[in-house]
């Protein structure tokens, strides 16, 4: 079935440096791809999406690139601030197009 | 704006009481979900529901019930809580729409059975 792998954290960055979280996935079919952000105390957020290889999907300075070849979906940021530090959950749509299949979440703390 | 609401932000309960978690989105969404999120388990699919009165088992369900009779209300029901139901419960709701399933989510209850 459909999974998603993303990396362990804790990733701990100060201000200006350059983020990579990295996602990968299985899936039969071509699902959609999302980033999904958790600031503390709060619900998830959409982030970005993608919904076909190759397509880039952005949002507030983060980017995710859709690759079908290596089955991969990583998030970036070029300059991490302090407001960045949050839970980042990668995630795809199921096989029965039912339901979101997630990550189990990678924790970003960024420091002054 | 979208919006989904959780009719507690914290909720404290006993062994053996019968608890109900109630959701509301206000956007007309035919999927309506509830997850649970534990640390280092990420969210795993509790229930969800594609129509009023129609619901389908995700991946763990065992313990838990849920009810669907309108549209913009979907209620996540503890039977019998047990310690190992403490936890953050998220509702999501999402169009019946194509590929693209985006979900939006409400702030979450986190609950403690005691």
């Amino acid at each position: 079935g459909n999974s998603v792998t993303q990396m362990e954290g804790p990733v701990t960055l100060s201000e200006e440096a350059f983020l990579t979280i990295n996602c990968t996935y299985t899936a039969t079919g071509y699902p959609s791809l999302f980033w999904y952000v958790q600031y503390p105390g709060e619900g998830l957020q959409l982030l970005l999406k993608a919904t076909k290889a190759d397509d880039k999907g952005s949002n507030k300075g983060f980017e995710a690139t859709y690759r079908k070849e290596t089955t991969s979906f990583h998030l970036e940021k070029g300059s991490v601030q302090v407001s960045d530090s949050a839970v980042y959950f990668c995630a795809l749509g199921n096989q029965a197009g039912t339901a979101l299949i997630f990550g189990k979440g990678t924790t970003l703390s960024v420091s002054s | 704006d979208v919006k989904v609401t959780q009719s507690s932000r914290y909720l404290v309960k006993r062994t053996g009481e019968k608890v109900f978690l109630e959701c509301v989105q206000d956007m007309d969404h035919e999927n309506m979900f509830w997850y649970r999120q534990d640390p280092g388990l990420g969210l795993r699919l509790i229930y969800f529901s594609y129509d009023v009165k129609m619901k389908e088992k995700g991946d763990i369900p065992e313990g838990y019930s849920v009810s669907r009779e309108k549209k913009e209300r979907f209620s996540l029901i503890l039977e019998s809580a047990s310690t190992n139901q403490t936890s953050m419960y998220l509702c999501a709701s999402s169009l019946l729409a194509g590929r693209t399933y985006e979900q939006y989510f409400g702030p979450g209850t986190r609950l403690t059975v005691t």
